[in-house]
């Protein structure tokens, strides 16, 4: 089975500067690998995803996240933030292979940006 | 073309009621997830079905809880005697025919309360 830990449940910064949200998982066998942005009271969308080749993922609104398999970790990156930015964000993954159908997900990271 | 629609977004009901929950996933989509996002957790599978198949029930209690995609029609989840561990956010997606969580569209959810 596979798991996904999300080591931050809240994270304040300031407009402009830099943010890091971390994500890592666990799992037996290769996955993919997701973020998505869930602002308050609507649905989940796709930031980025993970399926193969470069480990340097581009994904809408400015983030990108890498890749390290040796660190088993997916972390995700914006270099400026902006007040548009605050939504809880999520981490899942999916086996690379029969069931992957089924996202599993972190517990979410609060992402606040303060003028 | 519209994306996942569901319906409602806000659902109150008393325990012991019944709750229905629908889903019309995206035009030229096949496929339907149900997941269920409790206070302060990360989203958890449910169900993944097909038209008129249950593909995969393994997250759904065993009790209480079935769900539907007939030929004709909206995704139902449909959830007996509700209790108050019930209340959540439930989220519809839908995918492409052999894209599985590579071509995920979330619907916005239905916010269920039990009282």
């Amino acid at each position: 089975a596979q798991s996904v830990t999300q080591l931050d449940s809240q994270v304040p910064v300031f407009e402009e500067a830099p943010v890091e949200l971390r994500c890592n998982y666990s799992s037996s066998v290769s996955v993919y690998l997701f973020w998505y942005v869930q602002y308050p009271n609507q649905g989940l969308q796709l930031l980025l995803k993970y399926l193969s080749g470069s480990t340097l993922v581009k994904g809408i609104n400015g983030f990108e996240a890498e890749f390290n398999k040796s660190q088993t970790s997916f972390h995700l990156r914006k270099p400026s933030v902006h007040i548009s930015d605050t939504a809880e964000y999520f981490c899942a993954v999916s086996v690379s292979g029969g069931s992957n159908y089924k996202l599993t997900f972190g517990k979410g990271t609060l992402l606040t940006v303060n003028p | 073309n519209a994306g996942v629609m569901q319906n409602p977004r806000h659902l109150v009901r008393r325990r012991g009621q019944e709750a229905r929950l629908r889903c019309s996933p995206m035009k030229g989509h096949s496929h339907v997830y149900w997941y269920r996002q409790l206070p302060e957790e990360g989203l958890k599978f449910m169900v993944y079905l097909q038209k008129e198949n249950i593909i995969d029930e393994s997250g759904m209690p065993k009790e209480r809880f079935s769900a539907e995609f007939p030929k004709e029609g909206p995704s139902i989840l449909r959830i007996q005697q509700v209790v108050r561990g019930d209340s959540a956010a439930y989220f519809c997606a839908s995918s492409p025919l052999l894209e599985g969580s590579h071509g995920y569209t979330f619907g916005s959810g239905t916010r269920l309360t039990v009282v």
